[in-house]
Protein backbone atom coordinates (compact mmCIF):
# COMPACT_ATOMS: atom_id res chain seq x y z
CA UNK A 1 0.00 0.00 0.00
CA UNK A 2 1.42 2.96 -1.01
CA UNK A 3 2.39 5.85 1.46
CA UNK A 4 2.89 9.40 0.98
CA UNK A 5 4.51 12.22 2.98
CA UNK A 6 4.76 15.77 2.10
CA UNK A 7 7.23 17.67 4.75
CA UNK A 8 6.60 20.69 6.03
CA UNK A 9 2.82 20.45 6.52
CA UNK A 10 2.98 24.00 6.34
CA UNK A 11 4.88 27.31 5.73
CA UNK A 12 5.06 30.76 6.22
CA UNK A 13 7.25 32.49 3.86
CA UNK A 14 8.10 36.66 2.74
CA UNK A 15 7.34 37.47 -0.50
CA UNK A 16 10.65 36.62 -2.99
CA UNK A 17 11.77 33.44 -1.49
CA UNK A 18 12.55 30.51 -3.21
CA UNK A 19 10.97 27.22 -1.48
CA UNK A 20 11.12 23.44 -1.41
CA UNK A 21 8.31 21.10 -0.81
CA UNK A 22 9.05 17.75 -0.11
CA UNK A 23 7.17 15.01 -1.27
CA UNK A 24 8.39 10.74 -0.20
CA UNK A 25 6.40 7.74 -0.68
CA UNK A 26 6.99 4.28 0.18
CA UNK A 27 6.24 1.97 -2.92
CA UNK A 28 9.01 3.15 -5.50
CA UNK A 29 7.38 1.11 -8.99
CA UNK A 30 5.44 3.71 -9.89
CA UNK A 31 4.16 5.40 -13.38
CA UNK A 32 3.97 8.70 -12.56
CA UNK A 33 4.21 11.70 -10.11
CA UNK A 34 1.54 14.41 -10.27
CA UNK A 35 1.76 17.47 -8.01
CA UNK A 36 -1.46 19.59 -7.41
CA UNK A 37 -2.37 23.15 -6.15
CA UNK A 38 -5.93 23.46 -4.33
CA UNK A 39 -7.25 26.70 -3.07
CA UNK A 40 -9.11 26.95 0.13
CA UNK A 41 -12.67 25.37 -0.69
CA UNK A 42 -11.93 24.43 -4.12
CA UNK A 43 -10.65 21.55 -6.80
CA UNK A 44 -7.69 20.47 -7.52
CA UNK A 45 -5.38 21.86 -10.27
CA UNK A 46 -2.93 20.35 -11.92
CA UNK A 47 0.50 21.73 -12.11
CA UNK A 48 3.05 19.26 -13.30
CA UNK A 49 3.18 15.48 -14.01
CA UNK A 50 6.05 13.87 -13.97
CA UNK A 51 6.50 10.58 -15.75
CA UNK A 52 8.82 7.47 -14.30
CA UNK A 53 11.34 7.71 -16.90
CA UNK A 54 11.46 11.57 -16.38
CA UNK A 55 14.01 13.37 -13.81
CA UNK A 56 11.90 16.73 -13.74
CA UNK A 57 9.92 18.79 -15.06
CA UNK A 58 9.39 22.51 -15.49
CA UNK A 59 6.41 24.78 -15.60
CA UNK A 60 6.85 28.65 -15.17
CA UNK A 61 8.26 29.48 -11.65
CA UNK A 62 7.88 25.93 -10.95
CA UNK A 63 10.01 22.77 -11.30
CA UNK A 64 9.39 19.46 -10.14
CA UNK A 65 11.86 16.26 -9.80
CA UNK A 66 11.53 12.93 -9.25
CA UNK A 67 13.99 10.54 -7.91
CA UNK A 68 11.94 6.54 -7.84
CA UNK A 69 15.44 5.08 -6.28
CA UNK A 70 14.71 6.94 -3.18
CA UNK A 71 11.10 7.39 -3.25
CA UNK A 72 11.31 11.14 -3.41
CA UNK A 73 9.87 14.46 -5.31
CA UNK A 74 10.75 17.91 -4.54
CA UNK A 75 8.52 20.97 -6.16
CA UNK A 76 10.62 23.79 -6.22
CA UNK A 77 9.07 27.60 -6.22
CA UNK A 78 10.92 30.18 -7.87
CA UNK A 79 10.91 33.83 -6.39
CA UNK A 80 7.41 33.33 -4.22
CA UNK A 81 4.07 35.48 -5.00
CA UNK A 82 1.75 36.33 -2.61
CA UNK A 83 -0.97 34.44 -5.21
CA UNK A 84 0.84 31.41 -4.70
CA UNK A 85 -0.53 30.89 -1.13
CA UNK A 86 -2.45 27.27 -1.05
CA UNK A 87 -1.98 23.81 -0.40
CA UNK A 88 0.05 21.62 -2.48
CA UNK A 89 -0.78 18.12 -2.67
CA UNK A 90 1.39 15.36 -4.36
CA UNK A 91 -0.14 12.18 -6.11
CA UNK A 92 1.76 8.92 -6.15
CA UNK A 93 -0.31 5.69 -7.70
CA UNK A 94 0.31 2.34 -5.65
CA UNK A 95 2.73 0.34 -8.04
CA UNK A 96 0.96 -1.17 -10.61
CA UNK A 97 -1.76 1.14 -10.38
CA UNK A 98 -3.35 4.22 -12.00
CA UNK A 99 -5.18 4.83 -8.74
CA UNK A 100 -3.10 8.11 -6.73
CA UNK A 101 -2.53 7.73 -3.19
CA UNK A 102 -2.52 11.82 -1.96
CA UNK A 103 -0.51 13.43 0.87
CA UNK A 104 -1.86 15.85 3.45
CA UNK A 105 -0.41 18.75 1.47
CA UNK A 106 1.96 21.76 2.67
CA UNK A 107 0.20 24.84 3.31
CA UNK A 108 2.15 27.41 2.01
CA UNK A 109 1.19 30.95 3.40
CA UNK A 110 3.34 33.66 0.95
CA UNK A 111 3.13 37.49 2.76
CA UNK A 112 3.76 40.59 0.92
CA UNK B 1 -13.09 22.32 -23.90
CA UNK B 2 -14.68 23.68 -20.24
CA UNK B 3 -13.19 21.42 -18.01
CA UNK B 4 -14.80 18.96 -15.14
CA UNK B 5 -17.94 20.70 -14.01
CA UNK B 6 -20.05 19.10 -11.02
CA UNK B 7 -23.12 20.03 -9.48
CA UNK B 8 -24.77 20.81 -7.01
CA UNK B 9 -21.67 22.78 -5.83
CA UNK B 10 -23.07 22.60 -2.07
CA UNK B 11 -25.48 20.17 -0.52
CA UNK B 12 -27.18 20.13 3.08
CA UNK B 13 -28.99 17.15 4.31
CA UNK B 14 -30.44 15.87 7.04
CA UNK B 15 -29.00 12.61 8.40
CA UNK B 16 -30.68 9.31 6.93
CA UNK B 17 -31.32 11.34 3.46
CA UNK B 18 -30.02 10.24 -0.04
CA UNK B 19 -28.46 12.47 -2.01
CA UNK B 20 -27.08 12.29 -5.61
CA UNK B 21 -24.05 14.54 -7.06
CA UNK B 22 -23.09 14.69 -10.76
CA UNK B 23 -19.92 14.97 -12.39
CA UNK B 24 -19.58 15.83 -16.12
CA UNK B 25 -15.89 14.86 -17.37
CA UNK B 26 -13.98 16.88 -19.79
CA UNK B 27 -15.27 15.60 -23.22
CA UNK B 28 -13.53 12.48 -24.75
CA UNK B 29 -11.95 11.76 -21.56
CA UNK B 30 -12.86 8.26 -21.40
CA UNK B 31 -11.29 7.89 -17.29
CA UNK B 32 -13.24 9.08 -14.72
CA UNK B 33 -12.51 9.06 -10.90
CA UNK B 34 -14.15 9.90 -7.46
CA UNK B 35 -12.40 10.92 -4.03
CA UNK B 36 -13.67 12.33 -0.96
CA UNK B 37 -11.95 14.51 0.86
CA UNK B 38 -12.17 16.03 4.93
CA UNK B 39 -10.14 19.02 6.01
CA UNK B 40 -6.77 18.95 6.18
CA UNK B 41 -6.38 15.76 4.43
CA UNK B 42 -5.63 14.45 1.26
CA UNK B 43 -8.37 13.18 -1.41
CA UNK B 44 -9.01 9.93 -1.21
CA UNK B 45 -10.23 7.54 -3.64
CA UNK B 46 -13.41 5.87 -4.17
CA UNK B 47 -14.15 4.69 -7.20
CA UNK B 48 -12.83 4.69 -10.73
CA UNK B 49 -14.39 4.03 -14.33
CA UNK B 50 -12.77 3.08 -17.30
CA UNK B 51 -15.83 4.72 -19.63
CA UNK B 52 -18.77 3.54 -18.62
CA UNK B 53 -17.14 0.23 -16.53
CA UNK B 54 -16.88 0.80 -12.98
CA UNK B 55 -13.06 -0.66 -12.49
CA UNK B 56 -12.25 -0.31 -8.68
CA UNK B 57 -13.57 0.64 -5.96
CA UNK B 58 -12.16 1.54 -2.37
CA UNK B 59 -13.00 -0.57 0.55
CA UNK B 60 -14.24 3.28 1.58
CA UNK B 61 -17.00 3.07 -0.71
CA UNK B 62 -19.42 1.01 1.95
CA UNK B 63 -22.65 -0.34 0.48
CA UNK B 64 -24.41 3.10 1.08
CA UNK B 65 -22.59 4.45 -1.68
CA UNK B 66 -23.01 3.51 -5.74
CA UNK B 67 -22.19 5.10 -8.41
CA UNK B 68 -22.72 5.23 -11.88
CA UNK B 69 -21.59 6.60 -15.50
CA UNK B 70 -24.46 5.56 -18.13
CA UNK B 71 -23.19 5.15 -22.16
CA UNK B 72 -19.40 6.51 -20.03
CA UNK B 73 -20.20 10.15 -20.34
CA UNK B 74 -21.25 11.82 -16.97
CA UNK B 75 -21.25 10.06 -13.89
CA UNK B 76 -22.94 10.17 -10.78
CA UNK B 77 -22.65 9.26 -6.80
CA UNK B 78 -25.46 8.68 -4.94
CA UNK B 79 -25.29 8.34 -0.92
CA UNK B 80 -28.26 6.62 0.40
CA UNK B 81 -29.13 7.07 4.10
CA UNK B 82 -26.90 9.75 4.90
CA UNK B 83 -24.74 9.98 8.11
CA UNK B 84 -22.71 13.00 9.99
CA UNK B 85 -19.53 11.16 8.50
CA UNK B 86 -20.18 11.84 5.28
CA UNK B 87 -19.74 15.32 5.29
CA UNK B 88 -17.10 15.98 3.26
CA UNK B 89 -15.77 17.50 0.12
CA UNK B 90 -16.67 15.47 -3.03
CA UNK B 91 -14.52 15.30 -5.80
CA UNK B 92 -14.31 14.51 -9.68
CA UNK B 93 -11.39 14.10 -11.87
CA UNK B 94 -10.90 12.97 -15.48
CA UNK B 95 -8.35 12.05 -17.76
CA UNK B 96 -7.68 10.62 -21.39
CA UNK B 97 -6.34 7.40 -22.58
CA UNK B 98 -2.60 6.64 -21.51
CA UNK B 99 -2.19 10.74 -20.50
CA UNK B 100 -2.01 10.02 -16.79
CA UNK B 101 -2.71 13.54 -16.00
CA UNK B 102 -6.25 13.95 -13.68
CA UNK B 103 -8.18 17.12 -13.92
CA UNK B 104 -10.44 17.99 -11.30
CA UNK B 105 -13.68 19.36 -11.04
CA UNK B 106 -14.39 22.41 -8.07
CA UNK B 107 -16.10 19.50 -6.29
CA UNK B 108 -19.59 19.09 -4.05
CA UNK B 109 -19.61 19.89 -0.24
CA UNK B 110 -21.91 17.88 1.14
CA UNK B 111 -22.71 19.03 5.01
CA UNK B 112 -25.05 16.47 6.78
CA UNK B 113 -26.94 17.68 10.24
Amino acid sequence: KQEVTQIPAALSVPEGENLVLNCSFTDSAIYNLQWFRQDPGKGLTSLLLIQSSQREQTSGRLNASLDKSSGRSTLYIAASQPGDSATYLCAVPSGGSYIPTFGRGTSLIVHP
Amino acid sequence: DTGVSQNPRHKITKRGQNVTFRCDPISEHNRLYWYRQTLGQGPEFLTYFQNEAQLEKSRLLSDRFSAERPKGSFSTLEIQRTEQGDSAMYLCASRVGDNYEQYFGPGTRLTVT
